[in-house]
């Protein structure tokens, strides 16, 4: 079975800051890995994804994240951050072939602080 | 397009009371999902349909959760009798299905007292 561990509950940055956000996975077989944002009060939004070829993905905000294997990774990085990035982020993890079944992390809470 | 609709936003309810959420999804979305995300929590899958077929229940209480997608559009999630850890958020995906990512409706918060 697939799970996901994201190892800080709760992230604090201050403005244009550099930040990471930890995510480990598990599983026996591929998977597809993605990062999902939710603001306050709403639903959760696709950040970015990785299902197969360039292990570094962006999304169009700055944000990136890194596929690696052999450490069974998938952090998410921006160079500077910004007070609207404050949010839950959530990794999550579904089997390769399709998204069925996501599998999330407990969630990290990143505040921006000016 | 019309994203994923999901009411009510918020419902108070006591214990041992039923409790019904609503949900209509992205039309021509095929996949319907429902999760819980309990305070503190990643989202958890309850339930997903394929149009108006149970693909996966393995993690719906069935002794007090039910879920219905009768026309393969939109879907109900009901709770009956409702306990205090069924407080949470409830959250309704939808996906046109195979490589397509998940929409999320913007949930209902259940509080149970």
């Amino acid at each position: 079975a697939q799970s996901v561990t994201q190892l800080d509950s709760q992230v604090p940055v201050f403005e244009e800051a550099p930040v990471e956000l930890r995510c480990n996975y598990s599983s026996s077989v591929s998977v597809y890995l993605f990062w999902y944002v939710q603001y306050p009060n709403q639903g959760l939004q696709l950040l970015l994804k990785y299902l197969s070829g360039s292990t570094l993905v962006e999304s169009i905000n700055g944000f990136e994240a890194e596929f690696n294997k052999s450490q069974t990774s998938f952090h998410l990085r921006k160079p500077s951050v910004h007070i609207s990035d404050t949010a839950e982020y959530f990794c999550a993890v579904t089997l390769s072939g399709g998204y069925n079944k996501l599998i999330f992390g407990a969630g990290t809470r990143l505040a921006v602080h000016p | 397009e019309a994203g994923v609709a999901q009411s009510p936003r918020y419902k108070i309810i006591e214990k041992r009371q039923s409790v019904a959420f609503w949900c209509n999804p992205i039309s021509g979305h095929a996949t319907l999902y429902w999760y819980q995300q309990i305070l503190g929590q990643g989202p958890k899958l309850l339930i997903q349909f394929q149009n108006n077929g149970v693909v996966d229940d393995s993690q719906l209480p069935k002794d007090r959760f039910s879920a219905e997608r009768l026309k393969g559009v939109d879907s109900t999630l009901k709770i009956q009798p409702a306990k205090l850890e069924d407080s949470a958020v409830y959250l309704c995906a939808s996906s046109p299905g195979g490589n397509s990512p998940l929409h999320f409706g913007n949930g209902t918060r259940l509080t149970v007292t």
